[in-house]
Protein backbone atom coordinates (compact mmCIF):
# COMPACT_ATOMS: atom_id res chain seq x y z
CA UNK A 1 0.00 0.00 0.00
CA UNK A 2 0.93 3.43 0.01
CA UNK A 3 3.99 4.80 1.91
CA UNK A 4 4.50 8.41 3.81
CA UNK A 5 7.39 8.77 5.19
CA UNK A 6 7.75 11.90 7.96
CA UNK A 7 11.47 12.61 9.52
CA UNK A 8 12.05 13.41 12.47
CA UNK A 9 9.45 12.14 14.35
CA UNK A 10 10.05 14.22 17.18
CA UNK A 11 12.69 17.22 17.45
CA UNK A 12 13.56 19.44 20.46
CA UNK A 13 14.47 23.13 19.48
CA UNK A 14 15.35 26.54 21.19
CA UNK A 15 13.23 29.24 21.39
CA UNK A 16 13.80 31.79 17.76
CA UNK A 17 15.18 29.13 16.00
CA UNK A 18 13.93 26.57 12.60
CA UNK A 19 12.97 23.19 12.32
CA UNK A 20 12.40 21.49 8.95
CA UNK A 21 10.34 18.59 9.20
CA UNK A 22 9.91 16.39 5.83
CA UNK A 23 7.24 14.30 4.33
CA UNK A 24 8.12 11.52 1.29
CA UNK A 25 5.52 9.39 -0.13
CA UNK A 26 7.45 6.42 -0.82
CA UNK A 27 6.08 4.84 -3.60
CA UNK A 28 3.23 6.97 -5.06
CA UNK A 29 3.53 10.29 -6.20
CA UNK A 30 2.25 12.74 -5.01
CA UNK A 31 0.71 16.12 -5.93
CA UNK A 32 -0.53 17.30 -3.40
CA UNK A 33 0.16 16.72 0.48
CA UNK A 34 -1.09 18.29 3.19
CA UNK A 35 -0.27 19.32 6.55
CA UNK A 36 -2.04 18.96 10.05
CA UNK A 37 -1.16 20.06 13.52
CA UNK A 38 -2.63 18.34 16.59
CA UNK A 39 -2.36 19.82 19.78
CA UNK A 40 -3.07 17.56 23.18
CA UNK A 41 -6.24 15.53 23.26
CA UNK A 42 -7.53 17.43 20.06
CA UNK A 43 -8.13 16.35 16.65
CA UNK A 44 -6.38 17.63 13.90
CA UNK A 45 -6.78 20.92 12.11
CA UNK A 46 -5.88 21.68 8.49
CA UNK A 47 -2.69 23.69 8.42
CA UNK A 48 -1.98 24.18 4.38
CA UNK A 49 -1.97 22.63 1.10
CA UNK A 50 0.64 21.77 -0.68
CA UNK A 51 0.48 21.39 -4.30
CA UNK A 52 4.27 20.22 -6.13
CA UNK A 53 5.67 23.07 -8.20
CA UNK A 54 3.26 26.10 -6.72
CA UNK A 55 2.59 27.83 -3.65
CA UNK A 56 1.16 26.03 -0.77
CA UNK A 57 -3.07 27.49 0.11
CA UNK A 58 -3.10 28.35 3.74
CA UNK A 59 -6.15 27.96 5.94
CA UNK A 60 -7.15 30.59 7.60
CA UNK A 61 -5.51 31.98 10.55
CA UNK A 62 -2.43 29.78 10.37
CA UNK A 63 0.35 32.32 9.43
CA UNK A 64 2.62 31.62 6.32
CA UNK A 65 5.78 33.26 7.06
CA UNK A 66 5.86 31.34 10.15
CA UNK A 67 5.11 28.00 8.69
CA UNK A 68 7.00 27.41 5.31
CA UNK A 69 6.17 24.80 2.82
CA UNK A 70 7.90 23.74 0.04
CA UNK A 71 6.18 20.81 -2.39
CA UNK A 72 9.90 21.01 -4.82
CA UNK A 73 9.32 17.58 -5.72
CA UNK A 74 6.45 14.70 -6.70
CA UNK A 75 7.46 12.74 -3.68
CA UNK A 76 8.60 15.47 -0.90
CA UNK A 77 7.25 18.24 1.16
CA UNK A 78 8.52 20.19 3.59
CA UNK A 79 7.13 22.26 6.23
CA UNK A 80 9.89 24.74 8.15
CA UNK A 81 8.67 26.39 11.14
CA UNK A 82 10.37 29.36 11.52
CA UNK A 83 11.19 31.60 14.69
CA UNK A 84 10.04 28.62 16.55
CA UNK A 85 8.34 29.59 20.12
CA UNK A 86 6.92 27.42 23.25
CA UNK A 87 3.22 27.86 21.72
CA UNK A 88 4.42 25.90 18.31
CA UNK A 89 4.98 22.74 20.35
CA UNK A 90 2.41 20.00 18.89
CA UNK A 91 2.13 17.37 16.71
CA UNK A 92 2.77 17.70 13.17
CA UNK A 93 1.33 15.61 10.68
CA UNK A 94 1.78 15.27 6.85
CA UNK A 95 -0.84 13.68 4.85
CA UNK A 96 -0.68 12.77 0.71
CA UNK A 97 -3.40 11.59 -1.75
CA UNK A 98 -2.57 8.64 -3.56
CA UNK A 99 -3.85 7.60 -6.90
CA UNK A 100 -6.50 5.15 -5.60
CA UNK A 101 -7.96 8.32 -4.09
CA UNK A 102 -7.08 7.59 -0.33
CA UNK A 103 -5.11 9.76 2.00
CA UNK A 104 -1.83 8.34 3.64
CA UNK A 105 0.08 10.52 6.53
CA UNK A 106 2.80 9.88 8.20
CA UNK A 107 3.60 9.32 11.61
CA UNK A 108 4.26 12.66 13.09
CA UNK A 109 6.40 14.56 14.47
CA UNK A 110 6.40 16.04 18.01
CA UNK A 111 7.83 19.34 18.08
CA UNK A 112 8.92 20.79 21.66
CA UNK A 113 10.07 23.91 21.43
CA UNK A 114 11.97 24.83 24.85
CA UNK B 1 -18.56 25.75 11.55
CA UNK B 2 -17.96 22.44 12.09
CA UNK B 3 -18.36 20.48 8.97
CA UNK B 4 -18.25 16.94 10.45
CA UNK B 5 -19.43 16.49 14.31
CA UNK B 6 -18.26 13.72 16.00
CA UNK B 7 -20.15 12.00 19.00
CA UNK B 8 -19.51 10.60 21.79
CA UNK B 9 -16.15 12.55 22.56
CA UNK B 10 -15.43 9.49 25.19
CA UNK B 11 -16.66 5.46 25.28
CA UNK B 12 -16.18 2.80 27.50
CA UNK B 13 -17.10 -0.53 26.30
CA UNK B 14 -16.55 -3.65 27.70
CA UNK B 15 -14.36 -6.43 26.53
CA UNK B 16 -16.34 -8.26 23.77
CA UNK B 17 -19.17 -5.42 23.56
CA UNK B 18 -19.74 -3.17 20.26
CA UNK B 19 -18.51 -0.01 20.10
CA UNK B 20 -20.60 2.77 18.02
CA UNK B 21 -19.76 6.31 17.15
CA UNK B 22 -21.66 8.46 15.20
CA UNK B 23 -20.73 11.30 12.88
CA UNK B 24 -22.83 14.16 10.82
CA UNK B 25 -22.05 16.34 8.37
CA UNK B 26 -23.13 19.26 6.76
CA UNK B 27 -21.33 19.56 3.20
CA UNK B 28 -23.62 17.27 0.55
CA UNK B 29 -20.69 17.51 -1.48
CA UNK B 30 -18.90 15.27 0.80
CA UNK B 31 -18.24 11.93 -0.97
CA UNK B 32 -15.54 10.27 0.64
CA UNK B 33 -15.64 9.29 4.53
CA UNK B 34 -13.10 7.51 6.19
CA UNK B 35 -12.61 6.29 9.99
CA UNK B 36 -9.32 6.49 11.42
CA UNK B 37 -7.48 5.26 14.60
CA UNK B 38 -4.92 7.02 16.11
CA UNK B 39 -2.61 6.01 19.19
CA UNK B 40 -0.61 7.91 21.58
CA UNK B 41 2.50 9.63 19.56
CA UNK B 42 1.53 8.20 15.94
CA UNK B 43 -0.11 9.33 13.11
CA UNK B 44 -3.55 8.24 12.11
CA UNK B 45 -4.17 5.06 10.49
CA UNK B 46 -7.12 4.46 7.68
CA UNK B 47 -9.72 1.90 9.72
CA UNK B 48 -12.32 1.38 6.76
CA UNK B 49 -13.67 4.01 3.92
CA UNK B 50 -17.20 4.12 2.88
CA UNK B 51 -18.23 6.11 -0.49
CA UNK B 52 -22.03 7.45 -0.48
CA UNK B 53 -23.25 4.78 -3.40
CA UNK B 54 -23.55 2.00 -0.40
CA UNK B 55 -25.52 2.25 2.85
CA UNK B 56 -23.19 -0.14 4.85
CA UNK B 57 -19.54 -1.47 4.48
CA UNK B 58 -17.73 -4.50 6.54
CA UNK B 59 -14.10 -5.20 6.71
CA UNK B 60 -13.44 -7.39 9.58
CA UNK B 61 -14.86 -6.75 13.03
CA UNK B 62 -15.82 -2.86 11.72
CA UNK B 63 -18.51 -1.71 10.14
CA UNK B 64 -19.54 1.79 8.89
CA UNK B 65 -23.30 2.42 8.10
CA UNK B 66 -24.16 5.42 6.09
CA UNK B 67 -27.67 7.09 5.79
CA UNK B 68 -27.32 9.85 2.96
CA UNK B 69 -30.48 11.26 4.15
CA UNK B 70 -29.50 11.83 7.31
CA UNK B 71 -25.79 13.06 6.46
CA UNK B 72 -24.95 10.86 9.16
CA UNK B 73 -22.25 7.98 9.39
CA UNK B 74 -21.07 5.87 12.40
CA UNK B 75 -18.37 3.24 12.99
CA UNK B 76 -19.60 -0.08 14.46
CA UNK B 77 -16.80 -2.18 16.24
CA UNK B 78 -17.79 -5.98 16.92
CA UNK B 79 -16.08 -8.04 19.81
CA UNK B 80 -14.77 -4.71 21.01
CA UNK B 81 -10.95 -5.80 22.40
CA UNK B 82 -8.38 -3.82 25.03
CA UNK B 83 -5.83 -3.34 21.45
CA UNK B 84 -9.19 -1.18 20.46
CA UNK B 85 -8.39 1.38 23.13
CA UNK B 86 -7.35 4.27 21.00
CA UNK B 87 -8.80 7.48 19.71
CA UNK B 88 -11.08 7.34 16.48
CA UNK B 89 -11.84 10.16 13.74
CA UNK B 90 -14.62 10.28 11.28
CA UNK B 91 -13.48 12.41 8.35
CA UNK B 92 -14.71 13.24 5.33
CA UNK B 93 -13.76 14.84 1.86
CA UNK B 94 -14.73 16.03 -1.32
CA UNK B 95 -13.13 13.88 -4.87
CA UNK B 96 -12.38 17.25 -6.31
CA UNK B 97 -8.49 16.81 -6.83
CA UNK B 98 -6.61 18.95 -3.70
CA UNK B 99 -9.29 18.89 -1.33
CA UNK B 100 -8.15 17.81 1.83
CA UNK B 101 -9.86 15.26 4.72
CA UNK B 102 -12.21 17.44 7.36
CA UNK B 103 -12.15 15.52 10.69
CA UNK B 104 -14.25 15.22 13.34
CA UNK B 105 -12.95 16.17 17.16
CA UNK B 106 -12.46 12.42 17.70
CA UNK B 107 -13.69 10.12 19.95
CA UNK B 108 -11.34 8.15 22.93
CA UNK B 109 -12.28 4.31 23.13
CA UNK B 110 -11.52 2.46 26.30
CA UNK B 111 -12.10 -1.29 26.41
CA UNK B 112 -11.87 -2.86 29.11
CA UNK B 113 -10.61 -6.25 29.94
Amino acid sequence: GAVVSQHPSWVICKSGTSVKIECRSLDFQATTMFWYRQFPKQSLMLMATSNEGSKATYEQGVEKDKFLINHASLTLSTLTVTSAHPEDSSFYICSARDDNYGYTFGSGTRLTVV
Amino acid sequence: QQQVKQSPQSLIVQKGGISIINCAYENTAFDYFPWYQQFPGKGPALLIAIRPDVSEKKEGRFTISFNKSAKQFSLHIMDSQPGDSATYFCAASMKVAGTALIFGKGTTLSVSS
